[in-house]
Formats: structure tokens, C-alpha cells, sequence
């Protein structure tokens, strides 16, 4: 079974421009989930969704990030612009089941922006 | 506020060794507790995952659970060089997951 796919790895950019990151969860999973993660400290949800529909979105900062699950399967996070504190490590999730908050997640690769 | 609180360690134990990893959590209504373990630079991995109070066993991990205490702990038994990494403490209640920062731990050979 392949596991969840993300791209680009790494990605660097100057503060004001935009970078988009692209997600391919397990195949059926019905819930994806969006992360971010700064060095030494635990992941911290953005967004997350249940097949094409928002289940929590409530720390994602909206004025500059925005996602979107088209059809339910690939799903897609941008910024835009960027500050040079969303240096992170984004990572995305996810499990087989409904949302219930009580499912094990399964991690993609992440992807490592720089901010410059 | 919901939180999720682990000591960053670093923890370091000899090899084969018991290494003790804690968590406590704030919201008495969660319900799935969960433990990853991180490689630097690599996503986090599921290694354990307990639902009810008490033990459960996995090889050579033990999830512990006491809701009534709010703290959920990992013991790591015959500790290996290749368990060095940071574990993240994972707890879920009503469709949030929230994780904590995650104590590293060194095992010595």
C-alpha cells in the first residue's frame, strides 16, 4: 500500500511570495489532515478535512494560507505572501476512518520551506 | 485552552535499558491517546495507540493510560541505539487531535 505523498520536499522563497503544496493521502482514507511544524515543537494542525468538506480549519490564519481537497482525494495548501516566520516543516496526514478525533494518523514526508 | 505537556528531555539511557516517557494531558474528555516516535529530519510515525485505562503491550512497547490522573506514559523495554529519537505524545477528543512537543531520547550503546 503506498503511503501518503507530498511535493515539492523543499521549497525556498523570499518573504512576500507565494508557495503552494500538494498532498496525496492513502488511497481511501477519507480524512486529510494539513500541519505545521517548527523546529522543536510539536505538529500543529491547520486544517483538516473529511472527504471534500472542512471539519477544522480554526488555527489556520486565513488572511495569507488557504487549502483545498478537490473531490475528496488530493488536496492542495498555499501561502500567500509569506512571512518569514512560516518557516516550517508542513506535513501532511491521513487516516482511514470518518473524523472522529479518535483515528491514527499516518504521516506523509513533509515538506521543509525556507523563508528568506 | 487544551494541552498536551511532555518533558523535552533530553532523556538518555544506556542500552538495554527501560526508558520512561510521560505525558499529561488538560481535557479530561479525550478519549484516544497515541504515541509517535520522529527521526530527525523524517514525519512522525505511529508506534502505539491506547483507547482505555491500563496496559497495552507491543513487543517491546508498553502504553500506560490512567484518565483519572490525566497522564499517559511509554516505556521503552531493552532500549536500542536505533530508538534514539523524539517521541510526540498525541492525544484526540472530539474530532481534534492535539500533540505535544515530544521528549527526546538518546539511548547510549
Amino acid at each position: 500500500e503506498a503511503g501518503v505523498a507530498q511535493s515539492p520536499r523543499y521549497k525556498i522563497i523570499e518573504k512576500r511570495q507565494s508557495v503552494a503544496f500538494w498532498c496525496n493521502p492513502i488511497s481511501g482514507h477519507a480524512t486529510l489532515y494539513w500541519y505545521q511544524q517548527i523546529l522543536g515543537q510539536g505538529p500543529k494542525l491547520l486544517i483538516q478535512f473529511q472527504n471534500n468538506g472542512v471539519v477544522d480549519d480554526s488555527q489556520l490564519p486565513k488572511d495569507r494560507f488557504s487549502a483545498e481537497r478537490l473531490k475528496g482525494v488530493d488536496s492542495t495548501l498555499k501561502i500567500q505572501p509569506a512571512k518569514l516566520e512560516d518557516s516550517a516543516v508542513y506535513l501532511c496526514a491521513s487516516s482511514p476512518r470518518l473524523a472522529s478525533g479518535s483515528d491514527e494518523q499516518f504521516f506523509g514526508p513533509g515538506t521543509r520551506l525556507t523563508v528568506l | 485552552q487544551k494541552e498536551v505537556e511532555q518533558n523535552s528531555g533530553p532523556l538518555s539511557v544506556p542500552e538495554g535499558a527501560i526508558a520512561s516517557l510521560n505525558c499529561t494531558y488538560s481535557d479530561r474528555g479525550s478519549q484516544s491517546f497515541f504515541w509517535y516516535r520522529q527521526y530527525s529530519g523524517k514525519s512522525p510515525e505511529l508506534i502505539m495507540s491506547i483507547y482505555s485505562n491500563g496496559d497495552k503491550e507491543d513487543g517491546r512497547f508498553t502504553a500506560q493510560l490512567n484518565k483519572a490522573s490525566q497522564y499517559v506514559s511509554l516505556l521503552i523495554r531493552d532500549s536500542q541505539p536505533s530508538d534514539s529519537a523524539t517521541y510526540l505524545c498525541a492525544v484526540s477528543g472530539g474530532f481534534k487531535t492535539i500533540f505535544g512537543a515530544g521528549t527526546r531520547l538518546f539511548v547510549k550503546a
